[in-house]
């Protein structure tokens, strides 16, 4: 199956900075969702953008659905210690048959008190 | 409160054992879905219903088999046949098609073959 390539890997940031990931796809997507996963527990929804262009913020959280519907970008301000965890994004595009998304690798990133 | 529960968080097999993981959601989805996480592997697509009584193999369907005789429910069986059956299971479910993309997902159940 398709796969979204998700950069960076791994973050290791001091706490109070700003974060910045994002995913890119070779096809184009109609949402993009963004997960935050704790240590084994199940994926969290933080975001979904609905249109192309569209800016979302929820909290210190921040993302961007690009233009050419094949990438999109979250942005954390003021990074703290529980902001720790992994970052998935997800796409998906609607019609016929589309029942699925498709997962990026995600983010894994660490905060430094 | 709705949500998604799967059980058991931990599961220990034998080598040569099927075991089943539950999964059970009362928000009225209508799809749902099984991943299989491994480190640095993302989320692979085990296999999905999109209604009652039908289902689909995922990327790696291999190895699993599942039943969706319920809306609410949606269990996988790890059978003896998958080779490396060691990994954090997660269940999801969506709404239709036509009403949003937005997949909300269960704690996991973490299976280890001793």
């Amino acid at each position: 199956g398709q796969q979204l390539n998700q950069s960076p890997q791994s973050m290791f940031i001091q706490e109070g900075e700003d974060v910045s990931m994002n995913c890119t796809s070779s096809s184009i997507f109609n949402t993009w969702l963004w997960y935050k996963q704790d240590p084994g527990e199940g994926p969290v929804l933080l975001i979904a953008l609905y249109k192309a262009g569209e800016l979302t913020s929820n909290g210190r959280l921040t993302a961007q659905f690009g233009i050419t519907r094949k990438d999109s970008f979250l942005n954390i301000s003021a990074s703290i210690p529980s902001d720790v965890g992994i970052y998935f994004c997800a796409g998906h595009l609607s019609g016929a048959g589309s029942y699925q998304l498709t997962f990026g690798k995600g983010t894994k990133l660490s905060v430094i008190p | 409160d709705g949500g998604i529960t799967q059980s058991p968080k931990y599961l220990f097999r034998k080598e040569g054992q099927n075991v089943t993981l539950s999964c059970e959601q009362n928000l009225n989805h209508d799809a749902m879905y099984w991943y299989r996480q491994d480190p640095g592997q993302g989320l692979r697509l085990i296999y999905y219903s999109q209604i009652v009584n039908d289902f689909q193999k995922g990327d790696i369907a291999e190895g699993y088999s599942v039943s969706r005789e319920k809306k609410e429910s949606f269990p996988l069986t790890v059978t003896s046949a998958q080779k490396n059956p060691t990994a954090f299971y997660l269940c999801a479910s969506k709404v239709t098609e036509s009403l949003g993309a937005e997949a909300f997902f269960g704690q996991g159940t973490r299976l280890t073959v001793v």
